[in-house]
């Protein structure tokens, strides 16, 4: 109940398409859902992140689509460029707790 | 803002001896700090959480004789591993918190390889 499931594993994307990545969860009392790109040899870093009161959030040409009564999250990535060449893991956490669960990674390429 | 720097980012030393990574957050303070531990091409696998003064929780199954923690003030913590082993060998990184309800920082990691 406390994994998060994480799909696709790899991923290769054409210049200028949409990067989709789901993840899933089972615990309802989930209310934080992060998204990090890592790059390797570096620590992973914040992209973007949404709670469940709200169904999307869109920073730049990343969005997050929230689906609560699916209990599912996807990241969008519009635009890909080879520079989102990158593992992009999701994550989950619940109030009082500060821990993540994290998904298992999705090594996304972008073609040039 | 949000800087977490981790210090060494690589060490390579042989085995049996004992290795300190330290975790600092430099334009904040961390009350909580997290260690990780990555494996090649897989997810990172949190070793313990750390607190401000007090001792820290590790996560099951992770050897707390084995990885010492210390977080003696509000922008450092560090992670000693004890008597190395080449199954130590791992990439190991750091986390903080800005507040409560807020996302964790990582810092860039340091690659340990026990020879």
């Amino acid at each position: 109940q406390q994994q998060v499931k994480q799909s696709p594993q790899s991923l290769i994307v054409q210049k200028g398409g949409i990067s989709i990545i789901n993840c899933a969860y089972e615990n309802t009392a989930f209310d934080y859902f992060p998204w990090y790109q890592q790059f390797p040899g570096k620590g992973p870093a914040l992209l973007i992140a949404i709670r469940p009161d709200v169904s999307e959030k869109k920073e730049g040409r990343f969005t997050i689509s929230f689906n609560k009564s699916a209990k599912q999250f996807s990241l969008h990535i519009m635009d890909s460029q080879p520079g989102d060449s990158a593992t992009y893991f999701c994550a989950a956490s619940w109030r009082g707790t500060y821990k993540y669960i994290f998904g298992t990674g999705t090594r996304l390429k972008v073609l040039a | 803002g949000a800087v977490v720097s981790q210090h060494p980012s690589r060490v390579i030393c042989k085995s049996g001896t004992s290795v300190k990574i330290e975790c600092r957050s430099l334009d904040f303070q961390a009350t909580t700090m997290f260690w990780y531990r990555q494996f090649p091409k897989q997810s990172l696998m949190l070793m313990a959480t750390s607190n401000e003064g007090s001792k820290a929780t590790y996560e099951q199954g992770v050897e707390k004789d084995k990885f010492l923690i210390n977080h003696a003030s509000l922008t450092l913590s560090t992670l000693t591993v004890t008597s190395a082993h080449p199954e130590d060998s791992s990439f190991y990184i750091c986390s903080a918190k800005t507040g409560v309800d807020q996302p964790q920082h990582f810092g860039d990691g340091t690659r340990l390889s026990i020879l």
